[in-house]
């Protein structure tokens, strides 16, 4: 059964350092998404996107991040001078038509120190 | 960000049925997604409701009501391994998520 692959399943990084979480889609699939989820709290979207460009973005989702589909496979977040509450577990998700059913990766756990 | 409200915790009994409920802001809200979220572990997906009524699959069913903004969850035939968290999330403007902080189940024996 296909599914969305996430890479790696733990990273740590020295607070200021500059993160690159990557993903593997759904082959088939055309929207994708990124979502955090802090130790404990609730799942948090961060940013969707379809046609080589961002749909949405919340307001977590500033300067400080960034998305890219650097090919035909990957789908990657790019966080910036990282900072102690951006540790969390980063979630991967596709779908194939808007609003229906995501599958979700099995995460990255970012911790920053 | 849009609220999302749901029960904190919920116990039941195996064999029982549950029902979770969940309460949203319906200003810009266009479906509700039901998720299971194991410890440690991904969401994966339930249900999707975008009309008024009752989605049944399975053990599962989840309603919606858009003119009250509110769903529930209904697990019947309760086993062990549905102890998880299960998470309310509201997508809004075609393209937004929000989540609920989700409910964590016990089914005890």
């Amino acid at each position: 059964e296909p599914e969305v692959t996430q890479t790696p399943s733990h990273q740590v990084t020295q607070m200021g350092q500059e993160v690159i979480l990557r993903c593997v889609p759904i082959s088939n699939h055309l929207y994708f998404y990124w979502y955090r989820q802090i130790l404990g709290q609730k799942v948090e979207f961060l940013v969707s996107f379809y046609n080589n460009e961002i749909s949405e973005k919340s307001e977590i989702f500033d300067d400080q991040f960034s998305v890219e589909r650097p090919d035909g496979s990957n789908f990657t977040l790019k966080i910036r001078s990282t900072k102690l509450e951006d540790s969390a577990m980063y979630f991967c998700a596709s779908s194939e038509p808007q609003g229906y059913e995501q599958f979700f990766g099995p995460g990255t756990r970012l911790t920053v120190l | 960000g849009q609220n999302i409200d749901q029960p904190t915790e919920m116990t039941a009994t195996e064999g029982a049925i549950v029902q979770i409920n969940c309460t949203y802001q319906t200003s810009g809200f266009n479906g509700l997604f039901w998720y299971q979220q194991h410890a440690g572990e991904a969401p994966t997906f339930l249900s999707y409701n975008v009309l008024d009524g009752l989605e049944e699959k399975g053990r599962f069913s989840s309603f919606l009501s858009r003119s009250k903004g509110y769903s529930y969850l209904l697990l019947k035939e309760l086993q062990m391994k549905d102890s998880a968290s299960y998470l309310c999330a509201g997508l809004y403007n075609f393209n937004k998520f929000y989540f609920g902080s989700g409910t964590k189940l016990n089914v005890k024996p």
